[in-house]
């Protein structure tokens, strides 16, 4: 099973800062490394598939990169509506994983 | 408009049987695959179970393999997790999601419901 560890596991900042969040798999996923946020009482929402990909109307702010081991969701400047949890999610290889989650919060 | 609505969830008995469906609307629902993924309380996400259109290609996590069943009916637009013998640590809300790319292959989540919670307890 590839083990995706997202860090740090808490960021704390201010609105209009630049949010930087990793995620390391334990084994190369290739670029099949996509990036969910969620918020309290919400289910989860794509923002990011195949590492650089946007969903469909997600902002430009968000962006991925990476491939293989390391990649990297940044939030250029942030929103006041974006401060919440992300999980970054592997599909190389089943079974499919999750990352922890990288807890996003207000400064 | 994309609609998942789950249904099924409840108290159950340790040992016991639920069936959790998903009613999709809003999109060709034997066009693409199907996620069952899960979320124990103040907890991260765990992948379930996944599905193609046509039920040729499943998958399972280990935790779940050999108790949970995966089926869709899409005459019905509707998925389905047959989950038994549940134990303590099914308890979970499960979230039922449609896939990104409409393709015969599974990808990945892309639209989610609002979840049904199951609660394994005695």
């Amino acid at each position: 099973e590839i083990v995706l560890t997202q860090s740090p596991a808490t960021l704390s900042l201010s609105p209009g800062e630049r949010a930087t969040l990793s995620c390391r798999a334990s084994q190369s996923v290739s670029s099949y490394l996509a990036w969910y946020q969620q918020k309290p009482g919400q289910a989860p929402r794509l923002l990011i598939y195949d590492a650089s990909n946007r969903a469909t109307g997600i902002p430009a702010r968000f962006s991925g990169s990476g491939s293989g081991t390391d990649f990297t969701l940044t939030i250029s400047s942030l929103e006041p509506e974006d401060f919440a949890v992300y999980y970054c999610h592997q599909r190389n290889n089943w079974p499919i994983t999750f990352g922890q989650g990288t807890r996003l919060e207000i400064k | 408009e994309v609609q998942l609505v789950e249904s099924g969830g409840g108290l159950a008995q340790p040992g016991r049987s639920l069936r959790l469906s998903c009613a999709a609307s809003g999109f060709t629902f034997n066009d693409y695959a199907m996620h069952w993924v899960r979320q124990a309380p103040g907890k991260g996400l765990e992948w379930v179970s996944s599905i193609n259109w046509n039920s040729g290609s499943i998958g399972y996590a280990d935790s779940v393999k050999g108790r949970f069943t995966i089926s869709r009916d899409n005459a019905k637009n509707s998925l389905y997790l047959q989950m038994n013998s549940l134990r303590a640590e099914d308890t979970a809300l499960y979230y039922c999601a449609k896939d990104l790319v409409r393709t015969t292959a599974i990808t990945l989540p892309s639209s989610w419901g609002q979840g049904t919670l199951v609660t394994v307890s005695s």
